[in-house]
């Protein structure tokens, strides 16, 4: 079964520092990867995605993710931190041979302190 | 570019009533999903439409609970009757989508839905 983990429910970093929020996952087949952030009263916006290739992805807002295979992960970075970033990142993956379904993790709170 | 857009943005109702709730997908997108997010169970699929056509309602939770899309341009959910434990905030996102596609889903603002 597809699964995606967030161990960290909330990650705090000074501004200008730089950030890492963790997502590891499970699918049977190659996977395609997302990261999406939500702020307070909104839906969830798509940041950047790993579909094949280089195993670093750059998205929006300056963020980027690393695709490691063998440790299945998929971590979303950033080299400074601005207070604005504070959101809820979520992690989600699609198994190749899926059409359609997306399964997201539970969500790390990202909060940038000034 | 006009994203995903939903109405209403709130919804304050008491149980027993009614519900329904509105999407219109992005255009030319063909496939059409339906979540629910509570901090409880997080981000729920609900159900997905592709080209019109429900293909998914696994995620239904039960009988009060439907879901239309008439056209490429309109979706709604319905409730009902609706129960205190249906309060949460539904998305509505669409995508162009085909088997294996590698596209993203773009999500409206959602609908915050309280049911007293």
């Amino acid at each position: 079964a597809q699964s995606v983990a967030q161990p960290e429910d909330q990650v705090n970093v000074a501004e200008g520092n730089p950030l890492t929020v963790k997502c590891t996952y499970s699918v049977s087949g190659n996977p395609y990867l997302f990261w999406y952030v939500q702020y307070p009263n909104r839906g969830l916006q798509f940041l950047l995605k790993y579909i094949t290739g280089d195993n670093l992805v750059k998205g929006s807002y300056g963020f980027e993710a690393e695709f490691n295979k063998s440790q299945t992960s998929f971590h979303l970075k950033k080299p400074s931190a601005l207070v604005s970033d504070s959101a809820l990142y979520f992690c989600a993956v699609r198994d190749m041979r899926s059409s359609y379904k997306l399964i997201f993790g539970s969500g790390t709170r990202l909060l940038v302190r000034p | 570019d006009a994203g995903v857009i939903q109405s209403p943005r709130h919804e304050v109702t008491e149980m027993g009533q009614e519900v329904t709730l509105r999407c219109k997908p992005i255009s030319g997108h063909n496939s059409l999903f339906w979540y629910r997010q509570t901090m409880m169970r997080g981000l729920e699929l609900l159900i997905y439409f592709n080209n019109n056509v429900p293909i998914d309602d696994s995620g239904m939770p039960e009988d009060r609970f439907s879901a239309k899309m008439p056209n490429a341009s309109f979706s709604t959910l319905k409730i009902q009757p609706s129960e205190p434990r249906d309060s949460a905030v539904y998305f509505c996102a669409s995508s162009l989508d085909g088997q294996g596609s590698n596209q993203p889903q773009h999500f409206g603002d959602g609908t915050r839905l309280s049911i007293l």
